[in-house]
């Protein structure tokens, strides 16, 4: 089956820097997205992976590791914005997302 | 520009009732989604549109329906509501459902209660 872990909740200190792991095993694979979702809002797109690497956007950097199923999204410098929930999503050989229940990022000043 | 809009934002509704989501897009994309999204849970795609004219069933579609007889507007129906439909419903789209970092970008939300 397809199937998505992350862990469910983490805790963090303002300026500190935290990584949020993601598993995944999908039937095919064409890409690993992360979004941020603030509670009670939508979901909003924060990378995209699909080779091997490092992708680094401002403040937040997505890795991807095809033949170990596995992604982090690393988060630096952080803010009290930044508590949020962030969702993992694989998308499959359908081009369909299998989502992950989310990790909810608690920052503590 | 709007982006997409949901309507409405809440719903109290009685079991066995129907209900339509309405969910309109401006960006002029070619897919369109609709999930849910329960506490523990990912989101869980239940119908799809590739583009105007087509549907499909995603990962939870029992007990649902979508037309999509245009670009922007993508409705959904529950024809007999149930209390394991409680949940909160996010229309989403994307330009195309496959290539690249094709993004999903959301609507705000609907979130129903049956009762």
């Amino acid at each position: 089956g397809q199937n998505i872990d992350q862990p469910t909740e983490m805790t963090a200190t303002e300026g500190a820097i935290v990584q949020i792991n993601c598993t995944y095993q999908t039937s095919g694979f064409n890409g690993l997205f992360w979004y941020q979702q603030h509670a009670g809002e939508a979901p909003t797109f924060l990378s995209y992976n699909v080779l091997d690497g490092l992708e680094e956007k401002g403040r937040f950097s997505s890795f991807l590791s095809r033949s170990k199923g596995y992604s982090y999204l690393l988060l630096k410098e952080l803010q009290m914005k930044d508590s949020a929930s962030y969702l993992c999503a694989a998308m499959d050989s359908n081009y369909q997302l299998i989502w992950g229940a989310g990790t909810k990022l608690i920052i503590k000043p | 520009t709007a982006g997409i809009t949901q309507a409405p934002t809440s719903q109290i509704l009685a079991a066995g009732r129907s209900m339509t989501l309405r969910c309109t897009q401006d960006m002029r994309h070619n897919a369109m989604y609709w999930y849910r999204q329960d506490l523990g849970l990912g989101l869980r795609l239940i119908h799809y549109s590739n583009t105007a004219g087509t549907t499909g069933k995603g990962e939870v579609p029992d007990g649902y329906s979508v037309s999509r007889a245009n670009t922007d507007d993508f409705p959904l129906t529950l024809a007999s509501a149930v209390p394991s439909q409680t949940s909160v419903y996010f229309c989403a789209s994307s330009d195309s459902i496959s290539g690249g970092a094709n993004e999903q970008f959301f609507g705000p939300g609907t979130r129903l209660t049956v009762l």
